[in-house]
């Protein structure tokens, strides 16, 4: 089946420090996503990817649609404690039958040391 | 504009009793909706999902069953509990490859 490797699975960085997380696969993915998980509560979306090589940012988030479409990063800058969660990689294939259905990655737990 | 809810925040149930949860959306029809489960700082096991009213499919094998008897309700049940049922189960809807919307989980404990 469609599996999704998020790498590192934990990160413990100092604030201020940028952060840098991948996801890889090897299945193609016409959608890439970006959720953030804060402790008690459920996945926000932070970044939607629809095109190979698109180059999206949101604030101090940048992630890109690898070129391939079998990858994604997220990059986060210059880190702030409110950074700390579970950072979590999906996507969407071709070959779903049902749009919509993502495969997720299994996270990226963040510690930001102030 | 769209919200989910889910409820309750939190159960401590006993091992063998029934369960009921419930996931509600508004300002959407038809969305897809999903059941997942999360163990302690892991990642997200989906349980079941559902395209329409009264049709779910079922990603593993478990002590726990879906339904959705209305177009934005979805109800994850079980009945009886095991030890192993414990989590934080979320629910979410989505509809086409715009992402998932989370609700804000139930916490089980199973006892």
């Amino acid at each position: 089946g469609q599996q999704l490797n998020q790498s590192p699975q934990s990160m413990f960085i100092q604030e201020g420090e940028d952060v840098s997380m991948n996801c890889t696969s090897s299945s193609i993915f016409n959608t890439w996503l970006w959720y953030k998980q804060e402790p008690g509560e459920g996945p926000v979306l932070l970044i939607a990817l629809y095109k190979a090589g698109e180059l999206t940012s949101n604030g101090r988030l940048t992630a890109q649609f690898g070129i391939t479409r079998k990858d994604s990063f997220l990059n986060i800058s210059a880190s702030i404690p409110s950074d700390v969660g579970i950072y979590f990689c999906a996507a969407t294939g071709y070959y779903n039958t049902n749009a919509g259905k993502s495969t997720f990655g299994d996270g990226t737990t963040l510690t930001v040391k102030p | 504009s769209q919200t989910i809810h889910q409820w309750p925040a939190t159960l401590v149930q006993p091992v063998g009793s029934p369960l009921s949860l419930e996931c509600t959306v508004e300002g959407t029809s038809n969305p897809n909706l999903y059941w997942y489960r999360q163990a302690a700082g892991r990642g997200l096991q989906l349980l079941f999902y559902s395209v329409g009213i009264g049709q779910i499919s079922s990603e593993v094998p478990q002590n726990l069953s879906a339904s959705r008897p209305q177009d934005r309700q979805f109800i994850l049940s079980s009945k009886k509990l095991l030890l192993s049922d414990s989590g934080f189960y979320l629910c979410a809807w989505s509809v086409t490859n715009y992402g998932y919307t989370f609700g804000s989980g139930t916490r089980l404990t199973v006892v």
